[in-house]
């Protein structure tokens, strides 16, 4: 079985400062990888996905992450943070092949403070 | 309708009662899920199910079950609760035929049993 960990559970950031979160999982086979966010009382939404090709994914509101197999990471960057980005973020993994369970990892939650 | 909606949005439940909370979608997507969110710990699968007619065990089934009936509707219930069932729970749903969906999520419904 699959299984994702996310090291950092409480990150405080000022704005304009550049972001990282990390992610990394375990599995013997290929998987998709997707990053999704949870903004204050809300559900959570989908910031992007990797599914092949190019490692480096963008999704939305500036947010990109890059795939490294050899590390099975899968890490979340945006280069300047702003104050609406406060909200919990979680990784995900989802083998590509076989029953597509999905497996969460447990959250980060992101402070940007103005 | 837009997208999932569940209801209740909040919930106070008596211990050994018995809940159903309800969940609809109108994108047709085949397969559904049940999460519960809980602090440190992550989304982690109740149910699934990946057609009409069909459902499967999560990672934590215990004291709940599910239905499908139809495509829309998902409802998860709680035969009798248990304090340890106070969590926020999310409805999601996919397309199916093939590893490339991702999961849509609801608001969420938050139960607490006391």
């Amino acid at each position: 079985a699959q299984s994702v960990s996310q090291h950092n559970h409480h990150v405080i950031l000022s704005e304009a400062a550049s972001l990282e979160l990390g992610c990394n999982y375990s599995y013997g086979g290929t998987v998709n990888l997707f990053w999704y966010v949870q903004y204050p009382g809300q559900h959570l939404q989908l910031l992007l996905k990797y599914f092949s090709g190019d490692p480096l994914v963008k999704g939305i509101k500036g947010f990109e992450a890059e795939f490294i197999k050899s590390k099975f990471s899968f890490n979340l960057r945006k280069p300047s943070v702003q104050w609406s980005d406060t909200a919990e973020y979680f990784c995900a993994v989802m083998p590509q092949r076989g029953y597509q369970k999905v497996t969460f990892g447990t959250g980060t939650k992101l402070q940007v403070i103005p | 309708i837009a997208g999932i909606t569940q209801a209740p949005t909040s919930q106070i439940l008596a211990a050994g009662r018995r809940m159903t909370l309800r969940c609809t979608q109108d994108m047709r997507h085949n397969a559904m899920y049940w999460y519960r969110q809980d602090l440190g710990l992550g989304l982690r699968l109740i149910h699934y199910s990946n057609t009409a007619g069909t459902t499967g065990k999560g990672e934590v089934p215990d004291g709940y079950s599910v239905s499908r009936a139809n495509t829309d509707d998902f409802p998860l219930t709680l035969a009798s609760a248990v304090p340890s069932q106070t969590s926020v729970y999310f409805c999601a749903s996919s397309e199916t035929g093939g590893s490339y969906n991702e999961q849509f999520f609801g608001p969420g419904t938050r139960l607490t049993v006391l």
